[in-house]
């Protein structure tokens, strides 16, 4: 069964610094990946996704994520983060099971950005 | 305009008692589903409609029933709650269920805790 792996269950940087929050995933003849943003006591929003083509995808506020398939891993990255940047962060893999499509989740990670 | 809204926001109750969450959807989508999101915020997965059929049922004990009275709305009914039902549920839409495009869009969800 295809998973998600996200390697740090917790992530503390400082304000404007660079931040890299690490997803692994289990290997399948397709790959369709996503990554989702929890602010506190909100649901989830859609940051970013790969289907196919250019490895890098660029999402919403400044962030961006690189497929690489060799290493099975759908990094996200940011340059610069900001204190509003504080959420937790999921990565998912869409799973296909009856003919319908699922997403599977990682752990989550907790972005914290201290001032 | 909000476009998945899930009623109630909180929902505390005793032990065996039976309680229902409702969701709708403005965004014209055919699909719907429900997450549980427990203490340690993992999100997985329950069920998800598609056109108000039961698509995908993951292993969910029988007391979890939902209903999907048109494709706007799919709503969970609970019976003889448990603790360990304590969690925040998130309902979802998105516009197709069996494309690896599936973005899905989040409620706000609802926390509920059994007594």
């Amino acid at each position: 069964a295809q998973s998600v792996t996200q390697l740090d269950s917790q992530v503390p940087v400082f304000e404007e610094a660079p931040v890299e929050l690490r997803c692994n995933y289990s290997s399948s003849v397709s790959v369709y990946l996503f990554w989702y943003v929890q602010y506190p006591n909100q649901g989830l929003q859609l940051l970013l996704k790969y289907l196919s083509g250019s490895t890098l995808v660029k999402g919403i506020n400044g962030f961006e994520a690189e497929f690489n398939k060799s290493q099975t891993s759908f990094h996200l990255r940011k340059p610069s983060v900001h204190i509003s940047d504080t959420a937790e962060y999921f990565c998912a893999v869409s799973v296909g099971i009856q003919g319908a499509q699922k997403l599977v989740f990682g752990q989550g990670t907790r972005l914290t950005i201290n001032p | 305009d909000t476009a998945v809204s899930q009623t109630p926001k909180y929902l505390v109750t005793q032990m065996g008692n039976d309680k229902s969450i409702k969701c709708e959807q403005n965004l014209g989508h055919d699909t719907m589903y429900w997450y549980k999101q427990d203490s340690k915020k993992f999100l997985k997965i329950m069920f998800s409609y598609n056109n108000k059929e039961l698509i995908i049922n993951e292993t969910v004990p029988n007391r979890f029933s939902p209903k999907s009275p048109d494709k706007a709305h799919l709503n969970l009914h609970i019976n003889s709650l448990e603790l360990g039902d304590s969690a925040v549920y998130f309902c979802a839409s998105s516009a197709h269920s069996g494309t690896p495009n599936n973005e899905q869009f989040f409620g706000p969800g609802t926390r509920l805790t059994v007594l």
